[in-house]
């Protein structure tokens, strides 16, 4: 079945460092990746997203290309900010037929801390 | 547009007894998905409606259980509560297109004690 795994955490970095999470998966065919931040206390917000292989999603400074050939979708942000401090969830849609439509198949998750 | 809105936000029961949360979608989008967030077990998938049919079903025992309804509002119960049930609750409502990207509502907090 589909898989994801993400590096593991916590991450703590300071202020403007550059960040790299890192970011596999398994699947069948070709999924659609994503990336979720959940503060405390809260439901994920979608960060960015990619349907097809070579695409690079990108927002709020965080970018993530979908490279099909080393099955990744690493995300990566130049200068980290403290209020960038949440838990980093990457996330698979599988195309293995119409029944994959509404469910993702999250990783564990990684915290990051990024200090003053 | 209003975003995905779930109720109650926080929860308490006690085991054996049963409970039922409530999601409700962004305007438009016709697909919600359930999930349960611990923190052994992560983010898993419990199962998706869709124009009020299941459409995709978790590994969940059959205590867990879901409905839609024809404005796209969405419940799920849980039946004879257990320890192993506390968890946030998260509901997300699919935007339809090629991404089919969901989005997610603050949660529902359950506390089984």
């Amino acid at each position: 079945g589909d898989s994801v795994t993400q590096m593991e955490g916590p991450v703590t970095l300071s202020e403007e460092a550059f960040l790299t999470i890192n970011c596999t998966y398994t699947a069948t065919g070709y999924p659609s990746l994503f990336w979720y931040v959940q503060y405390p206390g809260e439901g994920l917000q979608l960060l960015l997203k990619a349907t097809k292989a070579d695409d690079k999603g990108s927002n709020k400074g965080f970018e993530a290309t979908y490279r099909k050939e080393t099955t990744s979708f690493h995300l990566e942000k130049g200068s980290v900010q403290v209020s960038d401090s949440a838990v980093y969830f990457c996330a698979l849609r599988g195309r293995a037929g119409g029944t994959s439509y509404g469910k993702l198949t999250f990783g564990q998750g990684t915290i990051l801390t990024v200090h003053p | 547009k209003a975003g995905v809105t779930q109720t109650p936000r926080y929860l308490i029961k006690t085991r054996g007894q049963q409970v039922t949360l409530s999601c409700s979608p962004i305007s438009g989008h016709r697909s919600v998905s359930w999930y349960q967030q611990t923190p052994g077990q992560g983010l898993q998938f419990l199962f998706e409606y869709f124009s009020e049919t299941q459409r995709n079903k978790g590994n969940f025992p059959g205590r867990f259980s879901g409905r839609q309804f024809s404005n796209s509002r969405s419940e799920m119960n849980v039946s004879t509560l257990e320890l192993g049930d506390s968890a946030l609750y998260l509901c997300a409502s699919t935007q339809p297109g090629d991404a089919y990207e969901q989005y997610f509502g603050p949660g529902t907090r359950l506390t089984v004690t």
